[in-house]
């Protein structure tokens, strides 16, 4: 069971370099999810999907733009990265409770 | 808006003893739901047990429990015969029961650390 997969693992970006971070499950959740660890913190939603074809903004939208692609696809893109958004991204996935977690993209910005 | 609070940054505790984990929520919405996730040094999140606020019983799965006290609005989790492996942080959680997005509150999580 593959579950949550995300990818990349790890990535270094410059300042103002663009990135997109990839999310797919295998689950068939209708509702998907992009949330932003930083160090010693709780995660924070970016952005979410209830279902395929609706996206809504979360606690921390700003500087992130996000495509449903399909049921299984929810990608986050990073326009013009800062180092403000260095941290560890992580994908979720539901049908009603609760939500399964991929293991993260660890994203640092110089 | 709803807010989770752990207030216990840390702990230690010996190996096949108990531990609770406190959380604290704060919510104007009648209908929702309570969560505990792992997080080990490896990075991924666990889910590991859920409670629903209409739900008569504490909710439990194997050595973790959910201490659900919904007049003091608290849903402490304990782990029972601690193991070297639970050494990890927990985050308590909580939504809006709604049809679909059921958007996660996370707190700011607790650091625990079992001793041998």
């Amino acid at each position: 069971n593959a579950g949550v997969t995300q990818t990349p693992k790890f990535q270094v970006l410059k300042t103002g370099q663009s990135m997109t971070l990839q999310c797919a499950q295998d689950m068939n959740h209708n509702s998907m999810y992009w949330y932003r660890q930083d160090p010693g913190m709780g995660l924070r939603l970016i952005y979410y999907s209830a279902s395929e074809g609706t996206t809504d903004k979360g606690e921390v939208p700003n500087g992130y733009n996000v495509s449903r692609l399909n049921k299984r696809e929810f990608s986050l893109r990073l326009e013009s990265a800062a180092p403000s958004q260095t941290s560890v991204y992580f994908c979720a996935s539901s049908v009603g409770q609760p939500q399964h977690f991929g293991d993260g993209t660890r994203l640092s910005i110089l | 808006a709803q807010k989770i609070t752990q207030t216990q940054p840390g702990m230690f505790v010996q190996e096949k003893e108990a531990v609770t984990l406190d959380c604290t929520y704060d919510t104007s919405d009648p209908s929702y739901g309570l969560f505990w996730y792992k997080q080990p040094s490896s990075g991924e999140m666990i889910f590991l047990i859920y409670q629903g606020s209409y739900d008569q019983q504490n909710a439990t799965e194997g050595r973790y429990s959910l201490n659900f006290q919904k007049a003091r609005k608290s849903a402490n989790l304990v782990i029972s015969a601690s193991q070297l492996g639970d050494s990890a942080m927990y985050f308590c959680a909580m939504n809006k029961i709604k049809a679909a997005g059921n958007k996660l509150t996370f707190g700011g999580g607790t650091r625990v650390l079992v001793k041998p």
